[in-house]
């Protein structure tokens, strides 16, 4: 069984400075992806940005970037230039490949960007 | 915009009364999944539909009875719920071969009394 783990239940930022939201996911399975969702006060689960376990290099959408880490199966999530937008609960997610495979999702972080 | 959309967006009920949840897609997936998300606990996976097949039903009390009459809608019908199955239900879509990531709908918030 796969598990996710968010360890941050809560963080804070300064407007336009960067902040960073670990993950780390516990798996035997040697093809995956790793997915962040946003989800603000609206309640729209939002996908921010994928990345294929089997792809080195880091995968980067504007402002947001990840550091996966395979061997130390980390998947953090870098936020640049934080904006008061940015403020949500953030999830982390995991999924093995195959058609029939379903997310894992972690506990969640959130995160407020302070004026 | 996802491209995936629920209606009501907002459900209040009796433990007596019998309603339904509506989901829609239009992205051309093919599986569908209802979730259920309380305050303060993990998103818990409810039903998943691939090909309006039912593929997987985790442990959901019969009081909620999903319905998948073809791969672009999802139904959730409640009958006599309990004020603990007061929660926001999240309805998502995927294709089922190459790309893995879900697309949610904006969910509707169900409030039993």
């Amino acid at each position: 069984a796969q598990t996710v783990t968010q360890s941050q239940p809560e963080m804070s930022v300064q407007e336009a400075e960067t902040v960073t939201l670990s993950c780390t996911y516990d798996t035997s399975e040697n093809n995956y992806y790793l997915f962040w969702y946003k989800q603000p006060p609206s309640r729209q689960m939002i996908l921010v940005i994928r990345q294929e376990a089997y792809k080195q290099q880091n995968a980067t959408e504007n402002r947001f970037s990840v550091n996966f880490q395979k061997a130390a199966k980390s998947f953090s999530l870098k936020i640049s230039d934080s904006q008061l937008g940015d403020t949500a609960m953030y999830f982390c997610a995991f999924v093995p490949s195959g058609s029939a495979r379903q997310l894992t999702f972690g506990s969640g972080t959130q995160l407020t960007v302070l004026p | 915009e996802t491209g995936v959309t629920q209606t009501p967006r907002h459900l209040v009920m009796g433990m007596t009364n019998k309603k339904s949840l509506k989901c829609e897609q239009h992205l051309g997936h093919n599986a569908m999944y209802w979730y259920k998300q309380s305050a303060k606990k993990p998103l818990e996976l409810m039903f998943v539909y691939n090909f309006k097949e039912q593929t997987e039903n985790n442990s959901v009390p019969s009081r909620f009875s999903p319905e998948c009459p073809n791969s672009s809608h999802l139904f959730l019908h409640l009958h006599t719920l309990q004020p603990e199955d007061s929660a926001l239900y999240l309805c998502a879509s995927r294709r089922t071969s190459g790309r893995y990531e879900q697309y949610f709908g904006p969910g509707t918030r169900l409030t039993v009394t």
